[in-house]
Formats: C-alpha cells, structure tokens, sequence
C-alpha cells in the first residue's frame, strides 16, 4: 500500500514570486509519481510524472519537481507564478493499479 | 487527439433513485478507471476496468459498479443513492494497465443528490 502527504492544505503566493508545494510519500514497492492540477469545475490535468531516470523532471506551464528516494519526497516548484496558476494540486503515488491522492492544495496566486 | 469525455457534466437526483454515468476514453486507450472526489475524503478510487473485464475495486460498496463496452467506452451505475453520494466523479484513462501508464482524466460528472 502507498500514501501521501501533501505538507500544505492552502498555500498564498504574489505574482512572479516562486512557489514550492510539499509532497511525501509511502510505499512499501517501487513508486511512480505524480502531480495533477485542478482548475475550478474541471477534471485533473497532468503536471508532470517521475518513472525512473532524473531526478529533476520539468513539466507543463514552467512546473518543475524534483525525486527524493532517500526524504521519500517530490516537491513542486515553480520560479514565478501567474495569476492563472491559481487552483489545486495535487501530488499522486501509483505502486500498484491505482492512483493514491493528496489532500491537495490550494494555490492562490495575488496580483 | 480528442481527451477524455464525461457526460452528463451534472446531474442532480433524489435519494434513493439510480444513476448512471458515461465515459469515452482517449482514442486507443483500454484501460478506464473511476474515481470519487468529495471536500471530505478528497479522491478515492472506485474501480478499473481492461477489455471489458473490472481488473481492480476500491472499497466502495456494491451500490457502486459499473463496466466497460467493447469501445473501451464505460459506465458507472450508483443504485440506492444516498446524500453522502454526492460528489464529481471523475474518469480517467490510460493506454493499457501497466504501472507506468499515466492516467488522463476528464471534466468530471457533479452529482447531486437531494
């Protein structure tokens, strides 16, 4: 079994300022990770995914996470938000045949 | 390519009543999963579903099924609902079941239960 932990439920942040959103993670097998993002009244779009390789992986929209085996971490930066980064993310384990959510946080992002 | 579709976007049903839920995957995707999202419990997974056969099962109860046409296209059919049912379900799919295949989800389905 897996889990995650999304170390911040809200996090406030101006504009052009870098943002970090804490994740860590559990498992017991070999994990594959993930962080989603939700905008209001919409589904889950894909960030970005570490499989194996790098330990830095850079995804969509200037989003970046870096892979931690040994802190069981995967962080998500970002060096300068936009207003319209605003909405919620969600870190993802999968070590098995499903996806094992965070709570999530919520990123709101002021002029 | 055309991404995941949910329909109906809402719903709204009495307690009690059935419903039942639609999922087109991504062209050439075969493998569908189902989640439930609440403020409560955040994103739980329900089920999954590989030609046409449900591969794994949340801890759902057996109000809660569904399955998978021969399109890959799935449904998800809640019986018997309850107020706590209210929520967004969301589908995603994925091109097989491997664990490394990435799941893409769609809009959602916001269920209503009066």
């Amino acid at each position: 079994a897996q889990s995650v932990t999304q170390l911040d439920s809200q996090v406030p942040v101006f504009e052009e300022a870098p943002v970090e959103l804490r994740c860590n993670y559990s498992s017991s097998v070999s994990v594959y990770l993930f962080w989603y993002v939700q905008y209001p009244n919409q589904g889950l779009q894909l960030l970005l995914k570490y499989l194996s390789g790098s330990t830095l992986v850079k995804g969509i929209n200037g989003f970046e996470a870096e892979f931690n085996k040994s802190q069981t971490s995967f962080h998500l930066r970002k060096p300068s938000v936009h207003i319209s980064d605003t909405a919620e993310y969600f870190c993802a384990v999968k070590g098995d045949y499903k996806l094992s959510f965070g709570a999530g946080t919520t990123v709101t992002v002021r002029a | 390519k055309a991404g995941v579709t949910q329909t109906p976007r809402y719903l709204i049903k009495t307690r009690g009543q059935q419903v039942t839920l639609s999922c087109s995957p991504i062209s050439g995707h075969r493998s569908v999963s189902w989640y439930q999202q609440t403020p409560g419990q955040g994103l739980q997974f329900l089920f999954e579903y590989f030609s046409e056969t449900q591969r794994n099962k949340g801890n759902f109860p057996g109000r809660f099924s569904g399955r998978q046409f021969s399109n890959s296209r799935s449904e998800m059919n809640v019986s018997t609902l309850e107020l706590g049912d209210s929520a967004l379900y969301l589908c995603a799919s994925s091109l097989a079941i491997s664990y490394t295949d990435t799941q893409y989800f769609g809009p959602g389905t916001r269920l209503t239960v009066l």
